[in-house]
């Protein structure tokens, strides 16, 4: 079965300072990740994916993702937090082959202090 | 703008009354999908399609019916409302199975009471 778990329901950092959001997944085979971001009374925007190759991505709005599968963890990074990145972000895995669905995570609220 | 464009935005249904809910895409994408999100949950698969013609059920069908007759439109039905049906919807797409490309609507939130 896949899983994903975003352990902290709330991050706050200040405007400027790094922030990170972290994601820990569990799936049988090679695991597709995914990063989306939900502001309010939107539909979920896509930010980044893992697929295969560098275990570094960089994604849209300058955040990035690091791919780490001894510690089945994805977590969401960018080095200087913006007020505008104050918003709900998702995890998401799903196998490489079988099922279609991704499995997502409960999410974490991310609040930027001005 | 292309995208994924979901009505109605907001819907209050009976217990029993029978509704569906709109989406299209102008992307030509061939995968459609509708999830579900629950108040402080993730989101979670009812349906998909992988084209016109083709649907598939996701994690949480019971209650809900799709149909794809065309490219643009994948709708689902909600035949007997129920408040456990209580939920934000949301309706998807993506160009293949890795989710490549993927654009969510804007979301219909619905109440059953």
């Amino acid at each position: 079965a896949q899983s994903v778990a975003q352990p902290e329901d709330q991050v706050n950092v200040a405007e400027g300072n790094p922030l990170t959001v972290k994601c820990t997944y569990s799936v049988s085979g090679n695991p597709y990740l995914f990063w989306y971001v939900q502001y309010p009374n939107r539909g979920l925007q896509f930010l980044l994916k893992y697929i295969t190759g560098d275990n570094l991505v960089k994604g849209s709005y300058g955040f990035e993702a690091e791919f780490n599968k001894s510690q089945t963890s994805f977590h969401l990074k960018k080095p200087s937090a913006l007020v505008s990145d104050s918003a709900l972000y998702f995890c998401a895995v799903r196998r490489q082959t079988g099922a279609n669905n991704l499995f997502f995570g409960t999410g974490t609220r991310l609040t930027v202090i001005p | 703008n292309a995208g994924v464009t979901q009505t109605p935005k907001f819907r209050i249904l009976k217990i029993g009354q029978s509704m569906t809910l709109q989406c299209t895409q102008d992307m030509n994408h061939n995968y459609m999908y509708w999830y579900r999100q629950d108040p402080g949950m993730g989101l979670k698969l009812i349906y998909y399609s992988v084209g016109a013609g083709i649907t598939d059920k996701g994690e949480v069908p019971n209650g809900y019916n799709v149909s794809r007759s065309t490219t643009e439109d994948f709708p689902l039905r909600l035949e007997l409302a129920a408040p456990s049906q209580t939920s934000v919807y949301f309706c998807a797409s993506s160009m293949d199975r890795d989710y490549t490309e993927a654009f969510f609507g804007q979301g219909t939130r619905l109440t059953v009471v």
